[in-house]
Protein backbone atom coordinates (compact mmCIF):
# COMPACT_ATOMS: atom_id res chain seq x y z
CA UNK A 1 0.00 0.00 0.00
CA UNK A 2 1.33 3.67 -1.06
CA UNK A 3 1.79 4.96 2.23
CA UNK A 4 3.80 8.09 4.04
CA UNK A 5 4.23 6.79 7.67
CA UNK A 6 5.61 9.36 10.80
CA UNK A 7 6.80 8.32 13.90
CA UNK A 8 6.00 8.92 16.58
CA UNK A 9 2.52 9.87 16.29
CA UNK A 10 2.01 10.75 19.93
CA UNK A 11 4.65 12.33 22.09
CA UNK A 12 5.41 14.40 25.14
CA UNK A 13 9.06 15.52 25.98
CA UNK A 14 9.91 18.36 27.89
CA UNK A 15 12.27 21.64 27.21
CA UNK A 16 15.76 20.81 25.64
CA UNK A 17 15.38 16.87 25.32
CA UNK A 18 16.10 16.64 21.55
CA UNK A 19 14.17 14.67 19.59
CA UNK A 20 13.23 12.80 16.00
CA UNK A 21 10.21 12.45 14.33
CA UNK A 22 10.77 10.28 11.25
CA UNK A 23 9.07 9.94 7.95
CA UNK A 24 9.63 7.47 5.34
CA UNK A 25 7.72 6.97 2.13
CA UNK A 26 7.69 3.90 -0.52
CA UNK A 27 6.12 6.00 -3.89
CA UNK A 28 9.63 6.63 -4.87
CA UNK A 29 8.77 10.46 -4.66
CA UNK A 30 11.35 12.65 -5.26
CA UNK A 31 9.87 15.79 -3.03
CA UNK A 32 8.97 15.71 0.58
CA UNK A 33 8.56 18.49 2.99
CA UNK A 34 7.73 18.70 6.58
CA UNK A 35 4.26 21.16 7.73
CA UNK A 36 3.58 22.36 11.15
CA UNK A 37 -0.39 23.22 11.76
CA UNK A 38 -1.33 25.11 14.67
CA UNK A 39 -5.37 26.57 15.57
CA UNK A 40 -6.13 29.48 13.18
CA UNK A 41 -2.62 29.89 11.77
CA UNK A 42 -3.45 26.58 9.20
CA UNK A 43 -0.49 24.33 7.61
CA UNK A 44 3.06 26.28 7.35
CA UNK A 45 6.12 24.70 5.61
CA UNK A 46 8.68 23.64 7.62
CA UNK A 47 11.34 22.18 5.35
CA UNK A 48 11.51 20.87 1.66
CA UNK A 49 13.30 18.75 -0.21
CA UNK A 50 13.59 18.79 -4.04
CA UNK A 51 15.71 15.38 -4.06
CA UNK A 52 18.49 13.33 -2.08
CA UNK A 53 20.97 15.59 -0.12
CA UNK A 54 18.60 18.74 -1.67
CA UNK A 55 16.67 20.65 1.18
CA UNK A 56 15.48 24.21 1.44
CA UNK A 57 13.92 26.75 4.04
CA UNK A 58 9.97 26.67 3.89
CA UNK A 59 8.19 29.33 5.63
CA UNK A 60 8.92 28.80 9.57
CA UNK A 61 12.39 27.19 10.02
CA UNK A 62 13.75 28.00 13.14
CA UNK A 63 14.44 25.30 15.91
CA UNK A 64 14.31 22.69 13.38
CA UNK A 65 16.94 20.32 11.13
CA UNK A 66 16.30 18.21 8.47
CA UNK A 67 18.39 15.57 6.63
CA UNK A 68 17.27 13.45 3.18
CA UNK A 69 20.43 11.51 3.08
CA UNK A 70 17.81 8.50 1.34
CA UNK A 71 15.20 9.15 -0.98
CA UNK A 72 12.49 7.54 1.10
CA UNK A 73 13.26 9.45 4.32
CA UNK A 74 12.94 12.49 5.65
CA UNK A 75 13.54 13.30 9.38
CA UNK A 76 12.82 15.97 11.11
CA UNK A 77 15.15 17.15 14.20
CA UNK A 78 14.32 19.17 16.90
CA UNK A 79 17.46 19.62 18.61
CA UNK A 80 16.46 22.04 21.34
CA UNK A 81 12.42 21.28 21.43
CA UNK A 82 10.76 24.26 23.55
CA UNK A 83 6.98 24.67 24.23
CA UNK A 84 6.41 27.17 21.14
CA UNK A 85 6.73 23.76 19.38
CA UNK A 86 4.38 21.79 20.69
CA UNK A 87 2.17 21.56 17.20
CA UNK A 88 0.63 19.06 15.02
CA UNK A 89 3.51 17.88 12.63
CA UNK A 90 2.52 16.57 9.15
CA UNK A 91 5.38 14.86 6.56
CA UNK A 92 4.25 15.01 3.21
CA UNK A 93 5.33 13.30 -0.54
CA UNK A 94 5.13 13.79 -3.88
CA UNK A 95 6.05 12.41 -6.85
CA UNK A 96 7.65 15.79 -8.47
CA UNK A 97 7.51 19.60 -7.13
CA UNK A 98 4.49 20.64 -8.86
CA UNK A 99 2.42 17.53 -7.71
CA UNK A 100 -0.24 16.54 -5.50
CA UNK A 101 1.04 16.14 -1.97
CA UNK A 102 0.51 12.24 0.42
CA UNK A 103 0.30 13.14 3.68
CA UNK A 104 1.15 11.22 6.71
CA UNK A 105 -1.12 10.27 9.65
CA UNK A 106 0.51 13.27 11.36
CA UNK A 107 2.52 13.08 14.39
CA UNK A 108 1.14 15.75 17.92
CA UNK A 109 4.06 16.90 19.81
CA UNK A 110 3.76 18.13 23.25
CA UNK A 111 6.75 20.59 24.90
CA UNK A 112 6.59 21.31 28.70
CA UNK B 1 5.59 36.30 0.03
CA UNK B 2 2.34 34.71 -0.02
CA UNK B 3 -0.98 35.91 1.38
CA UNK B 4 -3.65 33.36 1.03
CA UNK B 5 -7.48 34.30 2.26
CA UNK B 6 -10.28 31.90 2.74
CA UNK B 7 -13.06 32.75 5.17
CA UNK B 8 -12.80 30.77 8.31
CA UNK B 9 -16.14 28.69 9.05
CA UNK B 10 -19.36 28.03 6.56
CA UNK B 11 -22.53 26.23 7.07
CA UNK B 12 -24.64 24.70 4.85
CA UNK B 13 -27.41 21.98 4.59
CA UNK B 14 -27.44 18.44 3.31
CA UNK B 15 -28.41 18.38 -0.69
CA UNK B 16 -27.17 22.00 -0.68
CA UNK B 17 -24.40 23.17 -2.71
CA UNK B 18 -21.83 25.23 -0.89
CA UNK B 19 -19.18 27.39 -2.55
CA UNK B 20 -15.68 28.09 -0.51
CA UNK B 21 -14.03 31.57 -1.84
CA UNK B 22 -10.31 31.54 -1.92
CA UNK B 23 -7.81 34.67 -2.98
CA UNK B 24 -4.39 34.69 -3.13
CA UNK B 25 -1.46 37.25 -3.52
CA UNK B 26 1.81 35.87 -4.85
CA UNK B 27 5.05 36.52 -6.54
CA UNK B 28 4.88 33.93 -9.47
CA UNK B 29 2.18 31.42 -9.77
CA UNK B 30 2.68 27.89 -10.30
CA UNK B 31 -0.83 26.02 -9.53
CA UNK B 32 -3.22 26.12 -7.04
CA UNK B 33 -4.29 23.28 -5.11
CA UNK B 34 -7.47 22.08 -2.62
CA UNK B 35 -7.03 19.63 -0.07
CA UNK B 36 -10.06 18.22 2.86
CA UNK B 37 -9.46 17.71 6.10
CA UNK B 38 -11.47 15.62 8.00
CA UNK B 39 -10.67 16.35 11.98
CA UNK B 40 -7.96 14.46 13.51
CA UNK B 41 -6.94 13.39 9.93
CA UNK B 42 -4.38 14.51 7.50
CA UNK B 43 -5.51 16.47 4.66
CA UNK B 44 -6.26 14.47 1.02
CA UNK B 45 -5.98 15.99 -2.23
CA UNK B 46 -9.40 17.14 -3.94
CA UNK B 47 -8.39 19.24 -7.01
CA UNK B 48 -5.29 21.24 -8.99
CA UNK B 49 -5.75 24.54 -11.42
CA UNK B 50 -2.95 25.80 -13.36
CA UNK B 51 -4.80 27.33 -16.02
CA UNK B 52 -8.57 29.65 -15.84
CA UNK B 53 -11.15 27.89 -15.75
CA UNK B 54 -13.46 25.08 -14.05
CA UNK B 55 -12.51 21.59 -13.43
CA UNK B 56 -14.96 19.28 -12.65
CA UNK B 57 -14.85 15.95 -10.28
CA UNK B 58 -17.78 13.99 -9.76
CA UNK B 59 -19.49 16.20 -6.89
CA UNK B 60 -16.70 18.94 -6.78
CA UNK B 61 -15.18 21.27 -9.05
CA UNK B 62 -12.72 23.84 -8.97
CA UNK B 63 -12.37 27.54 -10.49
CA UNK B 64 -9.69 29.30 -11.05
CA UNK B 65 -8.61 33.36 -12.50
CA UNK B 66 -5.26 34.14 -12.11
CA UNK B 67 -5.86 37.81 -13.32
CA UNK B 68 -7.82 38.12 -10.42
CA UNK B 69 -5.88 35.86 -7.50
CA UNK B 70 -9.20 33.77 -7.15
CA UNK B 71 -9.99 30.23 -6.88
CA UNK B 72 -13.36 28.61 -5.58
CA UNK B 73 -14.05 25.36 -4.86
CA UNK B 74 -18.27 24.10 -5.27
CA UNK B 75 -19.48 21.32 -3.28
CA UNK B 76 -22.45 19.94 -5.07
CA UNK B 77 -25.05 17.60 -3.33
CA UNK B 78 -23.72 17.86 0.29
CA UNK B 79 -23.76 14.55 2.11
CA UNK B 80 -23.18 14.59 6.09
CA UNK B 81 -19.25 13.37 5.34
CA UNK B 82 -18.84 16.53 3.41
CA UNK B 83 -18.33 18.10 6.98
CA UNK B 84 -14.38 18.79 6.75
CA UNK B 85 -11.94 21.64 6.41
CA UNK B 86 -11.04 22.36 3.08
CA UNK B 87 -7.46 23.88 2.42
CA UNK B 88 -6.43 26.57 -0.24
CA UNK B 89 -2.73 26.40 -1.29
CA UNK B 90 -0.99 27.92 -3.73
CA UNK B 91 2.69 26.70 -5.17
CA UNK B 92 4.76 30.09 -6.46
CA UNK B 93 7.99 30.32 -8.24
CA UNK B 94 10.22 28.16 -6.33
CA UNK B 95 8.07 25.69 -6.16
CA UNK B 96 7.24 27.22 -2.75
CA UNK B 97 3.44 25.67 -1.09
CA UNK B 98 1.76 28.06 0.74
CA UNK B 99 -1.27 27.00 2.50
CA UNK B 100 -4.58 29.33 3.50
CA UNK B 101 -6.12 28.59 7.47
CA UNK B 102 -8.79 26.45 5.94
CA UNK B 103 -12.45 26.47 5.50
CA UNK B 104 -14.57 24.58 8.05
CA UNK B 105 -17.57 23.39 6.56
CA UNK B 106 -20.46 22.27 8.98
CA UNK B 107 -23.29 20.18 6.85
CA UNK B 108 -26.21 20.31 8.68
CA UNK B 109 -29.12 17.92 8.25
Amino acid sequence: EAQVTQNPRYLITVTGKKLTVTCSQNMNHEYMSWYRQDPGLGLRQIYYSMNVEVTDKGDVPEGYKVSRKEKRNFPLILESPSPNQTSLYFCASSSRAQGELFFGEGSRLTVL
Amino acid sequence: GQNIDQPTEMTATEGAIVQINCTYQTSGFNGLFWYQQHAGEAPTFLSYNVLDGLEEKGRFSSFLSRSKGYSYLLLKELQMKDSASYLCAVRAAGNKLTFGGGTRVLVKP
